[in-house]
C-alpha cells in the first residue's frame, strides 16, 4: 500500500482565496508530481520535482506554484483561486534511481471547488 | 491531439471477459502501464509491461503489446462487479522514467 497522503480531500472555497494543497510521502522517493484530472479527460502533469529545491512546470500550464523544501513534502499553492481552478488534483511520487519501472504511487486526490 | 487514446466506456456482464484497448504514438516508450481508479480514490498500478515484451499475464489480467501498431490491451478474465472502475493506460518515454503520459481512461461497468 502506497504511503502518500493528500489533504484536504475536499475543499470548497470562494473566488480570490489563497489555498494550499498538501502532499506528503513516507517512502523516501526523490521524484514527486502534481497531476490535474477533470472528468473524462487525461491526467495532465502540472508540476514535478526530481529532488529537494528542484521544481519544474509540467505539460499543462497552471497558475499554481509548488515548493520542495523537504524530500517528503510537495505542497501546491494557488494565490487567488478562480472557478476555472475547479478540478481534482492528484499528487504522486516515484523512485528516482536504480532499475525501477517508473511506477507512480498516487495519493487519493484533493477535489477543489471554487465558487 | 491525444498521445494516448482509449475508448471511454465499456460494459460487460459479470463472469465475462473484458478487453480494454489503448493506442499510443511514441515509439520510444519504454514501459506501458495500466492503472485503476475506483470512485473517490487515487490511481493504483494494476500491471505494467516493458516495451520489449509481447505479453504479460498476472492472475486474471493479461496485457498484450503490439509495438508495430502501438497498441496495448488489458484483458480481465471472469470480470467481477468489484472490477468496475476507470482504467487508465499510460506510457513512459525514453529516459524520463516516472513522468507518465495518460489516456482519458475507460469507465468499466460490470453488470450482475
Amino acid at each position: 500500500e502506497a504511503d502518500i497522503y493528500q489533504t484536504p480531500r475536499y475543499l470548497v472555497i470562494g473566488t480570490g482565496k489563497k489555498i494550499t494543497l498538501e502532499c506528503s510521502q513516507t517512502m523516501g522517493h526523490d521524484k514527486m508530481y502534481w497531476y490535474q484530472q477533470d472528468p473524462g479527460m487525461e491526467l495532465h502533469l502540472i508540476h514535478y520535482s526530481y529532488g529537494v529545491n528542484s521544481t519544474e512546470k509540467g505539460d499543462l500550464s497552471s497558475e499554481s506554484t509548488v515548493s520542495r523544501i523537504r524530500t517528503e513534502h510537495f505542497p501546491l499553492t494557488l494565490e487567488s483561486a478562480r472557478p476555472s481552478h475547479t478540478s481534482q488534483y492528484l499528487c504522486a511520487s516515484s523512485e528516482g534511481t536504480g532499475l525501477n519501472t517508473g511506477e507512480l504511487f498516487f495519493g487519493e486526490g484533493s477535489r477543489l471547488t471554487v465558487l | 491531439g491525444e498521445d494516448v487514446e482509449q475508448s471511454l466506456f465499456l460494459s460487460v456482464r459479470e463472469g465475462d471477459s473484458s478487453v480494454i484497448n489503448c493506442t499510443y504514438t511514441d515509439s520510444s516508450s519504454t514501459y506501458l502501464y495500466w492503472y485503476k481508479q475506483e470512485p473517490g480514490a487515487g490511481l493504483q498500478l494494476l500491471t505494467y509491461i516493458f516495451s520489449n515484451m509481447d505479453m504479460k499475464q498476472d492472475q486474471r489480467l493479461t496485457v498484450l503489446l503490439n509495438k508495430k501498431d502501438k497498441h496495448l490491451s488489458l484483458r480481465i478474465a471472469d470480470t467481477q462487479t468489484g472490477d468496475s472502475a476507470i482504467y487508465f493506460c499510460a506510457e513512459s518515454r525514453g529516459s524520463t522514467l516516472g513522468r507518465l503520459y495518460f489516456g482519458r481512461g475507460t469507465q468499466l461497468t460490470v453488470w450482475p
